[in-house]
């Protein structure tokens, strides 16, 4: 599977969009590109994924490059609850594929 | 409502104890993982398994082993633990069907190695 790399952390005022880049140069054609989260004390949770098209669902959109090397994971209304670590993953989506979690990004929504 | 249970919140154990961490998921998954995480670090896969009785190596196996005799229950085994295995432990299941396989966390062992 191919590795990813993003910030370490960020910052976001409540309110205003929260846009969370990830690199992922490496990335073979049947991978796709998958965005979790961890709110302190808690196992991450799924936000969402795609392949090559732009995706949305009720808790983000995820734009993806056309050559597919990076993409954004953009919270619209970014709330206080939305402060945790941002992982972005990419791997192949059938049989035994081991998912790599990197660092992630910790994002510090602020009022 | 989807679920991986994991046996305990908070352990508490003894340099050379064997310890068991165990994991149970009700959504009838072909795939289960053991991660660590500690801070600054991400969360690192120990090991994972693909179907019952099946076991692969993750980036980090030393000192664990792992046992699956039913699709349901993955167990972590620190056959005699350190204090540098003091950590959060995750469990995770994921599905094999369709196009869409998210992975299920549970919600941590925090363990520590006295």
């Amino acid at each position: 599977d191919a590795k990813t790399t993003q910030p370490t952390s960020m910052d976001c005022a409540e309110g205003r969009a929260a846009n969370l880049p990830c690199n992922h140069s490496t990335i073979s054609g049947n991978e796709y590109v998958y965005w979790y989260r961890q709110i302190h004390s808690q196992g991450p949770q799924y936000i969402i994924h795609g392949l090559k098209n732009n995706e949305t669902n009720e808790m983000a959109s995820l734009i993806i490059t056309e050559d597919r090397k990076s993409s954004t994971l953009i919270l619209p209304h970014a709330t206080l609850r939305d402060t945790a670590v941002y992982y972005c993953i990419v791997r192949g989506n059938t049989g035994g594929f081991k998912t790599i979690f990197g660092a992630g990004t910790r994002l510090f929504v602020k009022a | 409502d989807v679920k991986v249970t994991q046996s305990s919140r908070y352990l508490v154990k003894r340099t050379g104890e064997k310890v068991f961490l165990e994991c149970v998921q009700d959504m009838d998954h072909e795939n289960m993982f053991w991660y660590r995480q500690d801070p600054g670090l991400g969360l690192r896969l120990i090991y994972f398994s693909y179907d019952v009785k099946m076991k692969e190596k993750g980036d980090i196996p030393e000192g664990y082993s792992v046992s699956r005799e039913k699709k349901e229950r993955f167990s972590l085994i620190l056959e005699s633990a350190s204090t540098n295995q003091t950590s959060m432990y995750l469990c995770a299941s994921r599905g094999d069907i369709g196009s869409y396989n998210e992975q299920f966390f549970g919600p941590g062992t925090r363990l520590t190695v006295l």
